[in-house]
């Protein structure tokens, strides 16, 4: 069963709008941990950052933004007045405890960011 | 410092050669991770090291995947008898992690080595 979800295959937006990356996950975990990973076209996947399950704090650095929500179990990551370095593809991660720490990635969203 | 490298970042193989894959992860890293990437997909976990040993291997495809950190630094991927479905971008990612840290400490990844079995 697919723990992390991105629903949103694609977003294209235009520079200086604002933009949400939804992800969901599933987790029978009680400690868990969540990351946001950017791959931009070079192809490396670029750490965000982490989180885990007992810290619902959202969390800003500079334009990012991420909101995490136990009780829908979403993990939403927010750009504020996007720019076009930001077109990438990002992943949304999850790491059980149990299982030793490899990360299940969603399926990742593009993001398009045209000036 | 340096971060994760991997050699080569591309690879052209002809069905049924042996391929491998190195990774040299951040100095001091005690977890090592391999990850596939197949296009338009999200990574997905092959295998798992902490320093020499493997502690799982549950994500590897088939018995022609195998590999290896055998002085607790430097890995290799290799694929036997390569197959056109395992054309894939391959990642390595290390993280500090360690009895005391756990395995779930932050995963630095490499470029990845993109494989192409024609």
């Amino acid at each position: 069963a697919q723990k992390v979800t991105q629903a949103q295959t694609e977003i294209s937006v235009v520079e200086k709008e604002d933009v949400t990356l939804d992800c969901v996950y599933e987790t029978r975990d009680t400690t868990y941990y969540l990351f946001w990973y950017k791959q931009p076209p070079s192809g490396e996947l670029v750490f965000l950052i982490r989180r885990n399950s007992f810290d619902e704090q959202n969390e800003i650095s500079g334009r990012y933004s991420w909101n995490f929500q136990k009780s829908t179990s979403s993990f939403n990551f927010t750009i504020t007045a996007s720019q076009v370095v930001d077109s990438a593809v990002y992943f949304c991660a999850l790491s059980e405890r149990r299982s030793q720490g490899n990360l299940i990635f969603g399926k990742g969203t593009k993001l398009s960011v045209k000036p | 410092g340096a971060g994760v490298s991997q050699s080569p970042r591309y690879k052209v193989a002809k069905r049924g050669q042996d391929v491998a894959l190195r990774c040299d992860p951040i100095s001091g890293h005690v977890s090592l991770f391999w990850y596939q990437q197949a296009l338009g997909q999200g990574p997905e976990f092959l295998t798992y090291f902490q320093n020499e040993a493997q502690l799982d291997k549950s994500g590897l495809p088939s018995d022609r995947f195998f590999a290896e950190r055998p002085e607790g630094s430097v890995s290799t991927l290799k694929i036997q008898r390569t197959q056109q479905e395992d054309s894939a971008v391959y990642l390595c990612a290390s993280s500090l992690g360690g009895l005391a840290g756990g395995s779930t400490d932050t995963q630095y990844f490499g470029p990845g080595t993109r494989l192409t079995v024609l």
